[in-house]
C-alpha cells in the first residue's frame, strides 16, 4: 500500500539552526499539506500545495519558514532560525487532488526538538 | 473565530462496551466533518466522513452522527477492544478540503 514519507523521523537541533523536513507524497497526489501538531494538540495547517503552487500559507511563519514544491511531486519544509517554541510534530499529507471532503493520508511525521 | 471542542479528558472504557466521543463547534457551518485515528508518534488516519445532510454513518464498530442544530458530531465505537485504544481527532469543515481539527480525545480501552 502507498505510504506518504517523511524524513527524518526526529531532529534535534539548537536554537537559531536552520532545518529541513522532506516530505515525499503517494505517487500521482496532486496535494501535498504540512502540518504542526504541538502536544497534546490536533493539527495545524502550515501549507497547501496545488501541484507546484502554494494554494493556502495563512499560517506559515514567513519569517522563519518557508516551503517548496518545485516538481509537484517531493517537497521540503525549512526553518530559520528555529525557535524554542518550534518544537513539535511536522507532518505532512497528501490527497489526489484536492476536492472537498478527499481523504488526506499522513506520513509518519518529523519531531522537532529545539534546545 | 471557529472554536472545536473534543473532551481534553481521556475516555476509559472496559473492553466489548461501546465508547462514545464528541465533537462540539461554534461560529462556523461545516459542510462536512471527519474522523480521524492517531496513535502515539504515528500520522492521523482516516476513518469516517460525513456530510451536513447525512444524520448517520456507519462503517463496521464505528458509527458517527452529525447534529448540524446542536452543533455536534458523536463517534461511537462498539464492542471496543484494547486494539482501538488511541486518540481521536475530529475535523468540521467548512468548505473547500482545508482540515481544521480539534484537539482530540484519547481513549483507553480496558481488558
Amino acid at each position: 500500500e502507498a505510504e506518504v514519507a517523511q524524513s527524518p523521523r526526529y531532529k534535534i537541533t539548537e536554537k537559531s539552526q536552520a532545518v529541513a523536513f522532506w516530505c515525499d507524497p503517494i505517487s500521482g497526489h496532486a496535494t501535498l499539506y504540512w502540518y504542526r501538531q504541538i502536544l497534546g494538540q490536533g493539527p495545524e495547517l502550515l501549507v497547501q500545495f496545488q501541484d507546484e503552487s502554494v494554494v493556502d500559507d495563512s499560517q506559515l511563519p514567513k519569517d522563519r519558514f518557508s516551503a517548496e514544491r518545485l516538481k509537484g511531486v517531493d517537497s521540503t519544509l525549512k526553518i530559520q532560525p528555529a525557535e524554542l517554541g518550534d518544537s513539535a510534530m511536522y507532518l505532512c499529507a497528501s490527497s489526489l487532488a484536492g476536492r472537498e471532503g478527499e481523504t488526506q493520508y499522513f506520513g509518519p511525521g518529523t519531531r522537532l526538538l529545539v534546545l | 473565530s471557529q472554536k472545536i471542542e473534543q473532551n481534553s479528558e481521556a475516555l476509559n472504557i472496559q473492553e466489548g462496551k461501546t465508547a462514545t466521543l464528541t465533537c462540539n463547534y461554534t461560529n462556523y457551518s461545516p459542510a462536512y466533518l471527519q474522523w480521524y485515528r492517531q496513535d502515539p508518534g504515528r500520522g492521523p488516519v482516516f476513518l469516517l466522513l460525513i456530510r451536513e445532510n447525512e444524520k448517520e454513518k456507519r462503517k463496521e464498530r464505528l458509527k458517527v452522527t452529525f447534529d448540524t442544530t446542536l452543533k455536534q458530531s458523536l463517534f461511537h465505537i462498539t464492542a471496543s477492544q484494547p486494539a482501538d485504544s488511541a486518540t481521536y481527532l475530529c475535523a468540521p469543515t467548512g468548505g473547500g478540503n482545508k482540515l481544521t481539527f480539534g484537539t482530540g480525545t484519547q481513549l483507553k480501552v480496558e481488558l
